[in-house]
């Protein structure tokens, strides 16, 4: 079974500029997830889809960051215009469902350096 | 208060020994609780997961739940240098409306076992 895939690996780009994850969940799973994952920290929810509706952005930072969920498969996030504090390791997951048992699979994240 | 508590580490244990890793949540609401592990650079990978009180026991691993006081933890006995990581713990909480849950991580214990 293929895993959740993201792209691209690695970013860099200065502040102010524009960037654009891909995220392509485990076939049939209904959740996805974007987390943000500062280093030395845990990862942070910033926005969770339910097939292709929001269900929960309240740490998206609305004003820089948006996400959309076409179709209920693959996920783009995108940040504009791109801050300091915007560098961390962009994960996303995708689960089942969003249950008591919904356990998390993870991609192998998006790193963005922003200079 | 934050949502999900840990010590930040680093644990040092001798290999062969049991290492203790702890946990405290604030939303009393909250249903089932995860550790993950998470090797430097890596995603995080799912290890055991529990929802309710008591001992969970899977290999090496044992979570503990102990929802009275809010507290959850992972042992890990006979302690091998492999288990080096950091070690976050996930409560599921549920959202205010909708039935859905999310999940919040804590920051990670890091785990370094020495020959």
């Amino acid at each position: 079974e293929a895993g959740v895939a993201q792209s691209p690996r690695y970013k860099i780009i200065e502040k102010r500029q524009s960037v654009a994850f891909w995220c392509n969940p485990i076939s049939g799973h209904a959740t996805l997830y974007w987390y943000q994952q500062i280093l030395g920290q845990g990862p942070k929810l910033l926005i969770q889809f339910q097939n292709n509706g929001v269900v929960d952005d309240s740490q998206l930072p609305k004003d820089r960051f948006s996400a959309e969920r076409l179709k209920g498969v693959d996920s783009t996030l995108k940040i504009q215009p791109a801050k300091l504090e915007d560098s961390a390791v962009y994960l996303c997951a995708s689960s089942v469902r969003t249950g008591v048992t919904g356990e998390l699979f993870f991609g192998e994240g998006s790193r963005l350096t922003v200079l | 208060q934050k949502e999900v508590e840990q010590n930040s580490g680093p644990l040092s244990v001798p290999e062969g020994a049991i290492a203790s890793l702890n946990c405290t949540y604030s939303d009393r609401g909250s249903q089932s609780f995860f550790w993950y592990r998470q090797y430097s650079g890596k995603s995080p990978e799912l290890i055991m997961f529990i929802y309710s009180n008591g001992d969970k026991e899977d290999g090496r691993f044992t979570a503990q739940l102990n929802k009275a006081s809010q507290y959850v933890s992972l042992l890990i006995r006979d302690s091998q240098p492999s288990d080096s990581a950091t070690y976050l713990c996930a409560v599921n909480t549920p959202m205010f409306s909708g039935g859905y849950n999310k999940l919040i991580f804590g920051a990670g214990t890091r785990l370094a076992v020495h020959p």
